[in-house]
């Protein structure tokens, strides 16, 4: 079954408004990557992760791997209407090729 | 840029048809892999291939097969297609080493009547 868990499954915000989607696995994981896909598209590699603790930041989007290795977040600021899709997060696990992806999180942004 | 082309975007089938799903690379990556993409389950992992002949059953290989004779092209294969198998099918592939970025294809929905 499904190890990847993803929540929450659907957010709704304001432009403007902060956004957060949160990932939990339940085995440790070597590293993690998040995708975007926009309506009617494929996903697209935003950034991977790898180490215990890791912060990375790309403009309005921040990503954290925790420290267990079990969990990671995405946090955006400030939404705008061009962050509107959904949100996946792919961990990869340990001494394996395989990525399992989890459920994933909608955003819709009302402007 | 990365290209990873699948062969149909749309396509619909009967129950019971043998269904081939084509998915090329051009970027001689070593890894290639099969996704199906379902509302509310997000990606899950069908089969992959990280050399030439080689493949590994992902999470849900149960009526799906794969080919990988070449080392650009994967191929998905429904034995006897059923209605439980209508999805959107995504194949993305990865260059393979440190480097795991996944490039994935447009997807092809196919619906099984």
């Amino acid at each position: 079954g499904q190890q990847v868990m993803q929540i929450p499954q659907y957010q709704h915000v304001q432009e403007g408004e902060d956004f957060t989607t949160y990932c939990n696995s339940s085995t440790t994981l070597s590293n993690i990557q998040w995708y975007k896909q926009r309506p009617g598209g494929h996903p697209v590699f935003l950034i991977q992760l790898v180490k215990s603790g890791e912060v990375k930041k790309q403009k309005r989007l921040t990503f954290q791997f925790g420290e267990a290795k079990k969990n990671s977040s995405l946090h955006i600021t400030a939404t705008q209407t061009t962050d509107v899709g959904t949100y996946f997060c792919a961990g990869r696990r340990t001494g394996t090729y395989k990525y399992i992806f989890g459920t994933g999180t909608r955003l819709k942004v009302l402007a | 840029d990365v290209k990873v082309t699948q062969s149909s975007r749309y396509l619909v089938k009967r129950t019971g048809e043998k269904v081939f799903l084509e998915c090329v690379q051009d970027m001689d990556h070593e890894n290639m892999f099969w996704y199906r993409q379902d509302p509310g389950l997000g990606l899950r992992l069908i089969y992959f291939s990280y050399d030439v002949k080689m493949k590994e059953k992902g999470d849900i290989p149960e009526g799906y097969s794969v080919s990988r004779e070449k080392k650009e092209r994967f191929s998905l294969i429904l034995e006897s297609a059923s209605t439980n198998q209508t999805s959107m099918y995504l194949c993305a592939s990865s260059l393979g080493g440190t480097n795991e970025k996944l490039f994935f294809g447009s997807g092809t929905q196919l619906s099984v009547l």
